[in-house]
């Protein structure tokens, strides 16, 4: 079984549209990330949730919003897309907030024509 | 604030040679260090990791890495380099005061040539 996994793996998409990346863990962790990985390799924190409760926010536009349904999940849903969107995005967990090991997804590419 | 900077985006290495990648971090106390590795269209794998104890820290696939404060440097190392290394390494940090937030160094693309 996969410990964390995302879909769609790849998502092709037209600007101004919305969409949403979906992500699940079945390890029991208790926080839940997700990264944006951009053309370069660079990656990039963008929101942490611990018991479904919202701890980090980078600075992200609020076209970006996450929502967690229960602890074993982490949507990310991003209105009007634009070029610049186009990116991986990747899930990751951890059992807690506590120097944990982080466990990360696969990614789903996103790319905004 | 906390930043990695990771020496060499580009490290070519011969079957069986030293692996040497380099990290060093900008932190007012010391943080938590990390190696990840990413091979081709996957994910993040967890490769090794410091908090507190021993200096030298052994992970996967025969990699160790060695904290070093006086140098502010986690520099990660294989004895012997295998066609299978080949892979993209990232350094990042994280604070001591918890969030377990992640901050990556840009990476170092390994290549390893028979």
């Amino acid at each position: 079984d996969t410990a964390v996994s995302q879909t769609p793996k790849y998502l092709v998409t037209q600007m101004g549209n919305d969409k949403s990346i979906k992500c699940e863990q079945n390890l029991g962790h208790d926080t839940m990330y997700w990264y944006k990985q951009d053309s370069k390799k660079f990656l990039k924190i963008m929101f942490s949730y611990n018991n479904k409760e919202l701890i980090i926010n980078e600075t992200v536009p609020n076209r970006f919003s996450p929502k967690s349904p229960d602890k074993a999940h982490l949507n990310l849903h991003i209105n009007s897309l634009e070029l610049g969107d186009s990116a991986v995005y990747f899930c990751a967990s951890s059992l807690g907030l506590e120097q944990e090991t982080q466990y990360f997804g696969p990614g789903t590419r996103l790319l905004v024509l | 604030a906390q930043s990695v900077t990771q020496l060499g985006s580009h490290v070519s290495v011969s079957e069986g040679a030293l692996v040497l990648l380099r990290c060093n971090y900008s932190s007012s106390v010391p943080p938590y260090l990390f190696w990840y590795v990413q091979y081709p269209n996957q994910g993040l794998q967890l490769l090794l990791k410091y908090t507190t104890g021993a200096t030298l820290v052994k992970g996967i696939n025969g990699f160790e890495a060695e904290f070093k404060k006086s140098e502010t440097s986690f520099h990660l190392t294989k004895p012997s380099a295998h066609m299978s290394d080949a892979a993209e390494y990232f350094c990042a940090v994280s604070p001591t005061g918890g969030g377990n937030k992640l901050t990556f160094g840009t990476g170092t693309q390994l290549k390893v040539e028979l």
